[in-house]
């Protein structure tokens, strides 16, 4: 079995400010991660992924995640937001082979202008 | 990448009755996804849909109440049955793609009202 905790429900931070959102998995195999975004009254959309290789992952929109499996985290960072990020941020996790994918609670991010 | 398409896109129905959510793929597909997105809370999955087999269900959710459809690759039909209020939700679909690598395609959801 596999979990998600995303510890911030929500993240307010002024434009041009650098954020990090953070994710903790716990599983008993290997996994691969993902960050999704979902904007107001929409599905939701691949920011990046993580499924082997090297641990910094670079997704769309200028986001960046750092994979470490020590601390089995997977931390979400942008070094500059702007207003158009204000959105809901789910982290996932799943065991690959497509089984289920499992997803945090989310965290929302406003963007204060 | 694989665009996804559901229909309706929202809806208001009345307790009791029964509303068929479709989901169209532009591409053929190994598994398709269903969840519910509750008012202000995660993604639950409701079950996986292959084509030429009846769907898995999770735990806490009965193909009664949740009939599914896959009659091919790029289509499937989710059921919500015998509405209440509680299944006020966005129901989404999802799909891995046959040749992508490992994350899921959501379409955009439709967000169902039961009154």
């Amino acid at each position: 079995a596999q979990s998600v905790t995303q510890l911030d429900s929500q993240v307010p931070v002024f434009e041009e400010a650098p954020v990090e959102l953070r994710c903790n998995y716990s599983s008993s195999v290997s996994v691969y991660l993902f960050w999704y975004v979902q904007y107001p009254n929409q599905g939701l959309q691949l920011l990046l992924k993580y499924l082997s290789g090297s641990t910094l992952v670079k997704g769309i929109n200028g986001f960046e995640a750092e994979f470490n499996k020590s601390q089995t985290s997977f931390h979400l960072r942008k070094p500059s937001v702007h207003i158009s990020d204000t959105a809901e941020y789910f982290c996932a996790v799943s065991p690959g082979g497509y089984q289920k994918v499992t997803f945090g609670t989310g965290t929302k991010l406003q963007v204060i202008p | 990448s694989a665009v996804i398409s559901q229909k309706p896109s929202r809806d208001i129905c009345q307790r009791g009755t029964s509303l068929t959510i479709q989901c169209q793929v532009d591409s053929q597909v190994t598994m398709m996804f269903w969840y519910r997105q509750q008012p202000g809370q995660s993604l639950t999955l409701i079950a996986t849909a292959n084509q030429g087999s009846e769907a898995t269900y999770e735990s806490g959710f009965v193909i009664d109440k949740f009939p599914i459809s896959r009659p091919n690759l790029t289509f499937s039909t989710l059921t919500v049955s015998n509405m209440s209020p509680e299944d006020s939700s966005i129901y989404l679909c999802s799909v891995v793609h046959t040749r992508g690598g490992q994350e899921q395609y959501f379409g955009p959801g439709t967000r169902l009202t039961v009154t």
